[in-house]
């Protein structure tokens, strides 16, 4: 059973419009939550996070909303660029648990046309 | 700064061959990982170590073996290749700590691309 879910297996956009990956969780004791983003032929590479004390991060045009209640988050990018067209992994983990034993996503793959 | 370094990046395999996956850091990070990714799916973790002659077995650990001799390398090996272990293997390390929290995320290298056939 997939503890970690990103159900939109692709998002198609238009270049300076928003951009928003979904991703749902069913283990409550998850605690931090990652979205990595990843190139063909390229190793994952770290985007942004969020503890579960937060409900809201933001770095530049990427800002991910948690919601705990829902077991919901979300990945908004504002605005999107065609270097922003990849695969994103959602990944959740928890703090006390196995050393970086990150659950991941199936992964959303964005193209963003110009 | 190389980061995390991976060899080979492409291998065929025929059924029953074995095969080292070598991969170093030159971060100096304690923890390292093996992890598969099949088509189509999100990442599992195969082995971790937590540093130098300390290993772990993760998610989906059955055919595989892993060495931790140094803390710059961790080769990931596999006995007898069987065609459900054709995947992308990703080899990745953190920060000493190890804790996934703030700023101290798992770097990962760019893949090796394993057929079994």
């Amino acid at each position: 059973d997939q503890q970690v879910k990103q159900n939109s297996p692709s998002l198609s956009v238009q270049e300076g419009r928003i951009s928003i990956l979904n991703c749902d969780y069913t283990n409550s004791m998850f605690d931090y939550f990652l979205w990595y983003k990843k190139y063909p032929a390229e190793g994952p590479t770290f985007l942004i996070s969020i503890s579960s004390i937060k409900d809201k991060n933001e770095d530049g045009r990427f800002t991910v909303f948690l919601n705990k209640s829902a077991k919901h988050l979300s990945l908004h990018i504002v605005p999107s660029q065609p270097g922003d067209s990849a695969v994103y992994f959602c990944a959740a983990s928890v703090e006390g648990g196995s050393q970086g034993n990150l659950i991941f996503g199936k992964g959303t793959k964005l193209s963003v046309k110009p | 700064n190389a980061g995390v370094t991976q060899t080979p990046k492409f291998r065929i395999l025929k059924i029953g061959q074995s095969m080292t996956l070598q991969c170093a850091q030159d971060m100096n990070h304690n923890y390292m990982y093996w992890y598969r990714q099949d088509p189509g799916m999100g990442l599992k973790l195969i082995y971790y170590s937590v540093g130098a002659g300390i290993t772990d077995k993760g998610e989906v650990p059955n055919g595989y073996n892993v060495s931790r001799s140094t803390t710059e390398d961790f080769p990931l090996r596999l006995e007898l290749a069987a065609p459900s272990q054709t995947s992308v293997y990703f080899c990745a390390s953190s920060y000493p700590q190890g804790h996934i929290s703030s700023g101290n995320t798992i770097y990962f290298g760019e893949g090796s691309w394993l057929t079994v056939v």
